[in-house]
């Protein structure tokens, strides 16, 4: 069955310091998320992407977060200057993106991320 | 804004029981409600995806339904297993977009 593939699983940083987190969507899915789930809260809704573009970003997104497709099938989240409260689980998931209701989320293993 | 609720937020049964997890969700607003399961450490699975033009689905021993004007949906899971264990959450688009609102979950153990 096809799957949502993220790297790493568990990335140590320090806080300032810049991390790349990378997903491989579903071949032929046309929406990219991100989401985030802080231990012990809710999962949390960061951006999504359609087209080479975000189509839709929450308030969590600010400056320090961008995203990328850098190459047709990798998709990636960048935290220029970690802070000690950007360590979660990131989530990555993909949808085929049909206009019905049908839209179903496929979710990655996630990659925790923790900023010391 | 668009606020899911879920309860019980935990529920410990049986083996074999028959069980309910409930959502409530504020903004009626939806094109579709997905339920997931989360086990811990690891990601979200997808259980089902109920449309709003639709009362309820069916997958196995899993069964939602969906009352979109009441803003609530639940979850049947039939005779229950321990390998059901786990969190279960939903999630609804907020104002039509593609962004998900996630309940908090309910963290089920179904005991041998």
């Amino acid at each position: 069955e096809p799957e949502v593939t993220q790297t790493p699983s568990h990335q140590v940083t320090q806080m300032g310091q810049e991390v790349i987190l990378r997903c491989v969507p579903i071949s032929n899915h046309l929406y990219f998320y991100w989401y985030r789930q802080i231990l012990g809260q809710k999962v949390e809704f960061l951006v999504s992407f359609y087209n080479n573009e975000i189509s839709e970003k929450s308030e969590i997104f600010d400056d320090q977060f961008s995203v990328e497709r850098p190459d047709g099938s990798n998709f990636t989240l960048k935290i220029r200057s970690t802070k000690l409260e950007d360590s979660a689980m990131y989530f990555c998931a993909s949808s085929e993106g049909r206009s019905s209701g049908a839209n179903v989320l496929t979710f990655g293993a996630g990659s925790r991320l923790t900023v010391l | 804004k668009q606020e899911v609720t879920q309860i019980p937020a935990a529920l410990s049964v049986p083996e074999g029981e028959n069980l309910v997890l409930n959502c409530s969700f504020t903004d009626s607003a939806i094109y579709n409600l997905q339920w997931f399961r989360q086990d811990p450490g690891k990601g979200l699975t997808s259980l089902l995806l109920i449309q709003s033009s639709q009362r309820e689905q069916t997958s196995g021993r899993l069964n939602a339904s969906l009352d979109k004007s009441s803003g609530r949906s639940t979850l049947y899971i039939a005779a229950s297993q321990p390998g059901d264990s786990a969190t279960y959450l939903c999630a609804v688009p907020y104002n039509y977009g593609q962004n998900f609102v996630f309940g908090p979950g309910t963290r089920l153990s179904v005991l041998p």
